[in-house]
């Protein structure tokens, strides 16, 4: 069962400019994750943020949760174009805490 | 280096056809999981394992057999593949309280079943 959708499910942006995605979910979460997939590749894990925190910093990446609108937001800055790739989000559903994730949004950065 | 291994990394084989796709962690991880990757459909998770000789259903596990004999392999079986099965295969890692911990991914293995 679909728990994250991402928003929008494609984004092109310029070389320089930040790129917002957003996910939505279902279901009281204790955390949630974002994972990036190049083309062909495995998903990398990027960050993790827990339900008692607001936001998260990795480098260029920020992101912010909402537990109350139980909606997500990865923010790259500056972006390049080895940011080009498929942006996930995952929560864990279920009795077994499994990570479910959404189809993906798929982020074009032009050089 | 800590990685997931799966292979073959890419397979066409026939209808009927026996196949095993490997995989493997070296991160003494407990948690296992396979997933299928298909246009418009997302990640979906074929099963999982908690730990050796645990392993339970995914969401979509029909066709597919697992085993867990040891902490760091967890093959995926396909006893009779059928071209429905056509798809990339991804295997993850991660310790315990998978949803609470960050997936280590291999690079997937695509699969097509003619």
């Amino acid at each position: 069962s679909q728990q994250g959708e991402e928003d929008p499910q494609a984004l092109s942006i310029q070389e320089g400019e930040n790129a917002t995605m957003n996910c939505s979910y279902k279901t009281s979460i204790n955390n949630l994750q974002w994972y990036r997939q190049n083309s062909g590749r495995g998903l990398v894990h990027l960050i993790l943020i827990r339900s008692n925190e607001r936001e998260k910093h990795s480098g260029r990446l920020r992101v912010t949760l909402d537990t109350s609108k139980k909606s997500s937001s990865l923010l790259i800055t500056a972006s390049r174009a080895a940011d080009t790739a498929s942006y996930f989000c995952a929560t864990p559903t279920g009795a077994n805490s499994k990570l479910t994730f959404g189809k993906g949004i798929t982020l074009s950065v032009r050089p | 280096e800590a990685q997931v291994t799966q292979n073959p990394r890419y397979l066409i084989t026939v209808t009927g056809k026996k196949l095993t796709v490997t995989c493997s962690q070296n991160m003494n991880h407990e948690y296992m999981s396979w997933y299928r990757q298909d246009p418009g459909l997302g990640l979906r998770q074929i099963y999982y394992s908690m730990n050796v000789e645990v392993t339970d259903k995914g969401d979509v596990p029909e066709g597919y057999k697992v085993s867990r004999k040891e902490k760091r392999n967890f093959p995926l079986i396909l006893e009779s593949p059928s071209p429905n099965q056509t798809s990339l295969y991804f295997c993850a890692s991660s310790g315990q309280g998978s949803g609470n911990q960050p997936q280590h991914f291999g690079d997937g293995t695509r699969l097509s079943i003619l």
